[in-house]
């Protein structure tokens, strides 16, 4: 298992600003992800963090609204930029070992609550 | 990766034993049968996978029939702290990210 905390828990910012959320991890990972998951809601994947390269985003996700870091194989970084209302809602990292007896089994954070007035 | 429909949400007692079905159809022969919990403002909880016939662990047990088309989270005993989002998903293999569906709001009442 792995103890993942973000940074800030939660953050209410004014539009056209931009946030960066942080992910640590205390152990090194192989995969690490951002979900987004809106009030109520499902969770949608917003992008794969790839260490020492360009994240992998999902379909409906671009780098210049989503930036993501990851320069190594405990951190990854979000940045949520030119925020706007429909930008509230929970971000949540998660990281997977690739290892282990099951397949894709991901760790969560707690979760980043962002309200964008 | 293959959809998979489930119950909105269910109701339930104390005590009872509770079974949430899934559908996932389409699966293919490289896909595993996953499921996660999430309680309110928590991220979501691996609580075990399967790819065929029956998996138990100290949580959950998960039936699998022969077509693999459905599957079963059987909860034994639920409790109070049991109320969560149950989310059925199927994974490959050979794909590292997972996609979340709607999930079973499942609420357990005293």
């Amino acid at each position: 298992s792995a103890v993942i905390s973000q940074k800030p828990s939660r953050d209410i910012c004014q539009r056209g600003t931009s946030l960066t959320i942080q992910c640590q991890v205390d152990s090194q990972v192989t995969m690490m992800f951002w979900y987004r998951q809106q009030p109520g809601q499902s969770l949608t994947l917003i992008a794969t963090a790839n260490q020492g390269s360009e994240a992998t985003y999902e379909s409906g996700f671009v780098i210049d609204k989503f930036p993501i870091s990851r320069p190594n194989l405990t951190f990854s970084t979000l940045t949520v930029s030119n925020m706007s209302p429909e930008d509230s809602s929970i971000y949540l990292c998660s990281v997977e070992f690739g290892s282990g007896a099951s397949y894709n089994e991901q760790f969560f954070g707690p979760g980043t609550r962002l309200t964008v007035l | 990766l293959a959809k998979t429909t489930q119950p909105i949400s269910m109701d339930s007692y104390e005590g009872q034993e509770v079974n949430i079905t899934c559908s996932h159809n389409n699966i293919a022969t490289n896909d595993y049968i996953t499921w996660y919990q999430q309680f309110p403002s928590q991220g979501p909880r691996f609580i075990i996978q399967g790819y065929k016939t029956k998996v138990t662990n100290e949580v959950a047990s998960l039936f699998i029939p022969a077509d693999r088309k459905s599957s079963t989270l059987s909860l034994p005993r639920v409790s109070l702290s049991d109320t969560a989002v149950y989310y059925c998903l199927v994974v490959s293999n050979r794909d590292d990210k997972i996609i979340f569906g709607k999930g079973t709001r499942l609420h357990i009442l005293p």
